[in-house]
């Protein structure tokens, strides 16, 4: 099976601070993703990556940067975090061409 | 833009009945595909079904179907004889292709309480 791993399950920042979520994945794929999940909005997508270098911009992008230095790593960055960006983080990845994504078991971060 | 809509935020359902849950989707591409996926209270994202768009069936999973109506753009989940495990919040979800550069677009979801 795919093994999708985030840093952390819960993280409590203070505003201002940088903030790293990792996500490491063990099967070689080449399109990772990062998504936020708030209560009514579902899940959102903030930035994803489909190779090594490779960035693209999701839909809410904003207050968020990625880096994605090697294939099975895919990290997350808050430059300033702030409370508005209090929120369920998800990872996820698949193969090119798969039919599913397989998830990370999330990360809550906290930004007081 | 392609946008996934979940119009029922939470449902209750006696359990051993059967469960419709509703999505639709709005894309130009002709090409996509529609998955489902269940999110139990512990959080982890459990993929169910998936539906391709020039797939002439509709797709099953053991208890899942998916009930896809393309000139409806409509593609919802159909859980037969409902269990307490059930429990948990759906989401729908489209996946058009970008030349590799494919990302899934997510509803609002819909949590579905089974009860005894």
């Amino acid at each position: 099976d795919v093994k999708v791993t985030q840093s952390s399950r819960y993280l409590v920042k203070r505003t201002g601070e940088k903030v790293f979520l990792e996500c490491v994945q063990d099967m070689d794929h080449e399109n990772m993703f990062w998504y936020r999940q708030d209560p009514g909005l579902g899940l959102r997508l903030i930035y994803f990556s489909y190779d090594v270098k490779m960035k693209e911009k999701g839909d809410i992008p904003e207050g968020y940067s990625v880096s994605r230095e090697k294939k099975e790593r895919f990290s997350l960055i808050l430059e300033s975090a702030s409370t508005n960006q209090t929120s369920m983080y998800l990872c996820a990845t698949t193969r090119v061409g798969n039919e599913k994504l397989f998830f990370g078991s999330g990360t809550q971060l906290s930004v007081l | 833009a392609q946008k996934i809509t979940q119009t029922q935020p939470g449902m209750f359902v006696q359990e051993k009945e059967a469960v419709t849950l509703d999505c639709t989707y709005d894309t130009s591409d002709p090409s996509y595909g529609l998955f489902w996926y269940k999110q139990p209270s512990s959080g982890e994202m459990i993929f169910l079904i998936y539906q391709g768009s020039y797939d002439q069936q509709n797709a099953t999973e053991g208890r899942y179907s998916l009930n896809f109506q393309k000139a409806r753009k409509s593609a919802n989940l159909v859980i037969s004889a409902s269990q307490l495990g059930d429990s948990a919040m759906y989401f729908c979800a489209m996946r058009v292709p970008n030349f590799g550069n494919e990302k899934l677009t997510f509803g609002t979801g819909t949590r579905l309480t089974i009860i005894p």
